[in-house]
């Protein structure tokens, strides 16, 4: 089974920050993945699906990248409102979630 | 507007039976296929299984398969999740999700039911 892989499991950054998240997959997926923000308390939501086009209604400071294996989830700003949990998954053939990267400020 | 809708909060015993259920509107509920999503408390999100309401095709996660029951009412534009015999470890949110593309399987979640909770408690 393929195996999502996703880092840090939490970080901390300032507003304005630059910050990068991590899901390497243990064989290849193409271009299969996605990435969710998940509020707390609330219903997760897609930002990005093959890999790196930019769901309708996303802002821009979300981009999403692939180098083989491994994906990058980038908020080029980050801002106050961007304070959730991130998941990649991917949908090649089974749907299996990354473990998460709780984002703070 | 494309929505799925999830049925209410749950509150059983070990050992009881449950189903949960997520109707689609805005759409054509057979064209396109239901998943279900696990999110224990404090915990990540966990791809359960998929069913395609067109022809009842159901996939499952090994680490669920056995243990709940996907199915689909396509008279009302239903998807349901069931159990046979709760477990206290089956205390959870439980989400239904739409794939973005018509027919297909392998594609990431655009739509969200709001979550039914699930508590299984003595």
């Amino acid at each position: 089974d393929i195996q999502m892989t996703q880092s840090p499991s939490s970080l901390s950054a300032s507003v304005g920050d630059r910050v990068t998240i991590t899901c390497r997959a243990s064989q290849g997926i193409s271009n299969f993945l996605a990435w969710y923000q998940q509020k707390p308390g609330k219903v997760p939501k897609l930002l990005i699906y093959d890999a790196s086009t930019l769901q309708s209604g996303v802002p821009s400071r979300f981009s999403g990248s692939r180098s083989g294996t491994d994906f990058t989830l980038i908020i080029s700003s980050l801002q106050p409102e961007d304070v959730a949990t991130y998941y990649c998954q991917r949908y090649n053939s089974a749907l299996t979630f990354g473990g998460g990267t709780k984002v703070e400020i | 507007e494309v929505q799925l809708v999830q049925s209410g909060p749950e509150v059983k015993k070990p050992g009881e039976s449950l189903k949960i259920s997520c109707k689609g509107s805005g759409y054509r509920f057979t064209n396109y296929w239901i998943a279900w999503v696990r999110q224990m408390p404090g915990k990540g999100l966990e791809w359960m299984g998929i069913i395609y309401p067109g022809d009842f095709d159901t996939r499952y996660s090994p680490s669920f398969q056995g243990q709940v029951t996907i199915a689909a009412d396509n008279s009302i534009s239903a998807a349901y999740l069931q159990w046979s015999s709760l477990k206290a470890s089956d205390t959870a949110m439980y989400y239904c999700a739409r794939p973005r593309v018509s027919g297909s399987a392998s594609d990431a979640f655009d739509i969200w039911g709001q979550g039914t909770m699930v508590t299984v408690s003595s």
